[in-house]
């Protein structure tokens, strides 16, 4: 089975804290995404990337970075993490672009006092 | 953009019942149609996968159905569990370069003994 481990199931930072969320998948994936998860608004896309060294902006990228230096992970950045970035932050993978099928963590539930 | 909305956003069945949740979307140049589940604090499990030359598929007591010419998909629950009590999310992905899912917000399901 195919598995991708979130580093943490819950953190809290403070305002400010640079924050790095982790991600690791171990079936080989190219693809890697980082979504947050809020109520009422779903899942909306952070960043992905297609490749090592390679990123896309999603739709909400303001305030994050990403970094992926080996295939097997995909960092999530906060670069200074503010209240608004309290969310349930979701990573996954899949084995081509065309999303054939996808494969989440646990998730990370990050508080931001 | 592609839109995706789910109805109803809620659910509550008492056990045994069938039921049917409903996924809609904008854009019929879809390629794929994924089904999830998500429970309380958890991340994303994938159900059902419809590749875009399918109709339906069927796993155990679930089947998916996908209309592309109307932009609809469903998904049925046949006599249900109260184990079944989750969140139910279904994703659209085009398949292109860009291979990215796009969300609906969910259908949050609580069965009931």
């Amino acid at each position: 089975d195919v598995k991708v481990t979130q580093s943490s199931r819950y953190l809290v930072k403070r305002t400010g804290e640079k924050v790095f969320l982790e991600c690791v998948q171990d079936m080989d994936h190219e693809n890697m995404f980082w979504y947050r998860q809020d109520p009422g608004l779903g899942l909306r896309l952070i960043y992905f990337s297609y490749d090592v060294k390679m990123k896309e902006k999603g739709d909400i990228p303001e305030g994050y970075s990403v970094s992926r230096e080996k295939k097997e992970r995909f960092s999530l950045i906060l670069e200074s993490a503010s209240t608004n970035q309290t969310s349930m932050y979701l990573c996954a993978s899949s084995l081509d672009r065309g999303l054939l099928r996808a494969f989440f963590g646990q998730g990370t539930r990050l508080t931001v006092v | 953009k592609q839109e995706v909305t789910q109805i109803p956003a809620a659910l509550s069945v008492p056990e045994g019942e069938n039921l049917v949740l409903n996924c809609s979307f904008t854009d019929s140049a879809i390629y794929n149609l994924q089904w999830f589940r998500q429970d309380p604090g958890k991340g994303l499990t994938s159900l059902l996968l419809i590749q875009s030359s399918q109709r339906e598929q069927t796993s155990g007591r679930l089947n998916a159905s996908l209309d592309k010419s109307s932009g609809r998909s469903t998904l049925y629950i046949a006599a249900s569990q109260p184990g079944d009590s989750a969140t139910y999310l279904c994703a659209i992905d085009r398949g292109s370069t860009l291979g990215r899912l796009y969300f609906g917000r969910g259908t949050q399901l609580t069965v009931w003994p």
